[in-house]
């Protein structure tokens, strides 16, 4: 149990357009979602927490109007890359975690976004 | 949130148990110690968590240093799938679940 799918699992995109990533739960209800970014060879870097129903809770130095967390429901929250551009190319992955199954925090596989 | 430490990288033969070490000498009483693994081009893996005493689960074992200031991640008989990056992780209980991640081991399996 414990699945966490991410879409779409690779994305090309022109700069300047805006890409939308999906995170879903697929057999359990989400209390928490976590994204991350991790470049080539480095370790993953938390970019923000989203609850569901209320705002994600960003980490400092990352821009908030740039990265939009959407949390519409327990099973599903969306990363919407605005504006990319290649230096926004990355890893993202997203986590979630369940309220009241402890401390463990349930890792999507990823999307590696390449932005020309 | 208080700072690990890791050796960057490890190596151990196939079949042999493997011992990945944590630093962690700033810790707090409510700090748990958290490990995840990566395998290449997937997201992390959660292996197991402690506070204090020792834990067992399927994946492997943590040892947890009495004064918690240090930490061991044992596989008790590594296979070439366990090559990956292996985080060792304080996550404060107060702190709203979030994990830090560090530069973490990389382990090499050798056959």
């Amino acid at each position: 149990g414990a699945v966490v799918s991410q879409h779409p699992s690779r994305v090309i995109c022109k700069s300047g357009t805006s890409v939308k990533i999906e995170c879903r739960s697929l057999d359990f209800q989400a209390t928490t979602m976590f994204w991350y970014r991790q470049f080539p060879k480095q370790s993953l870097m938390l970019m923000a927490t989203s609850n569901e129903g209320s705002k994600a809770t960003y980490e400092q130095g990352v821009e908030k109007d740039k990265f939009l967390i959407n949390h519409a429901s327990l099973t599903l929250s969306t990363l919407t890359v605005t504006s990319a551009h290649p230096e926004d190319s990355s890893f993202y992955i997203c986590s979630a975690r369940v309220s009241g199954r402890g401390d463990t925090q349930y890792f999507g596989p990823g999307t590696r976004l390449t932005v020309l | 949130d208080a700072k690990t430490t890791q050796p960057n990288s490890m190596e151990s033969n196939e079949e042999e148990p493997v011992h990945l070490p944590c630093n962690h000498s700033t810790i707090s009483g409510t700090d748990y110690i958290h490990w995840y693994r990566q395998l290449p081009s997937q997201g992390p893996e959660y292996v197991i968590h402690g506070l204090t005493s020792n834990v067992n689960n399927r994946m492997a074992s943590l040892a947890i240093a009495e004064d918690r200031k240090s930490s061991t991640l044992i596989l008790h008989r590594a296979t070439l799938r366990d090559a990956a990056v292996y985080y060792c992780i304080l996550r404060d209980m107060d702190s709203s679940y979030k994990l830090i991640f560090g530069s973490g081991t990389r382990l090499l399996v050798r056959p």
